[in-house]
């Protein structure tokens, strides 16, 4: 499968600030995803990253607080917005073909 | 969405004994079912899946069973060794819903040497 590599690997960072996550695959897939995960918590998907167009968001995730770029097959960005302790957590990116696999993770802190 | 339950929410057995995780689903469109395993601080990945066109799955240790009628499906471990213990996920896919992954809660298995 595919290799997924994600940037940066970890932040701190203050509160009402933004940061921009980056996803890079090695190779084209046909969808990609951004995942949120508490520690010791299950997967939630926050949405799913459109090639060209407006991503497609889950129930309590909003376009505002959480933009999302899909530029081409190989690459995605999630932005975290206006940034509050509740939102640090494990920003996970992920790809799929035939099978889903995923990036390393982001942690990140709010402080 | 889809409402996928897992059970238990841990696990522990010993060391060369069978290990069975169970997740129902309340979708009856569902037709794909991933499982995945996740060590601490890494990247959950994909151990073994099944398509709802079929009942049973092996790979080596690793068997999936799948009953539609049900709505559920079990994740077996056999001969357990202490690098499975890990945290494992199940999921539902549902195609009418883009194709996007419905996690269950995870389970946490530990096996005693």
């Amino acid at each position: 499968s595919a290799v997924i590599s994600q940037k940066p690997s970890r932040d701190i960072c203050q509160r009402g600030t933004s940061l921009t996550i980056q996803c890079q695959v090695d190779s084209q897939v046909t969808m990609m995803f951004w995942y949120r995960q508490q520690p010791g918590q299950s997967l939630t998907l926050i949405a799913t990253a459109n090639q060209g167009s407006e991503a497609t968001y889950e129930s309590g995730f909003v376009i505002d607080k959480f933009p999302i770029s899909r530029p081409n097959l190989t690459f995605s960005t999630l932005t975290v917005s206006n940034m509050s302790p509740e939102d640090s957590s494990i920003y996970l990116c992920s790809g799929r073909n035939n099978e889903q696999f995923f990036g390393p993770g982001t942690r990140l802190t709010v402080l | 969405g889809e409402n996928v339950e897992q059970h238990p929410s841990t696990l522990s057995v010993q060391e060369g004994d069978s290990a069975v995780i169970k997740c129902t689903y309340s979708d009856s469109a569902s037709n794909y079912f991933p499982w995945y395993k996740q060590e601490l601080g890494k990247r959950p990945q994909l151990i073994i899946d099944i398509r709802s066109n079929v009942g049973e799955k092996k790979d080596q240790r690793i068997a999936v069973t799948l009953n539609k009628t049900a709505k559920h499906f079990s994740l077996h471990i056999t001969e357990t060794q202490p690098e499975d213990s890990a945290v494992y996920f199940c999921a539902a896919s549902i195609k009418r819903f883009g194709n996007q992954f419905y996690f269950g809660t995870g389970t946490s298995l530990t096996v005693i040497p």
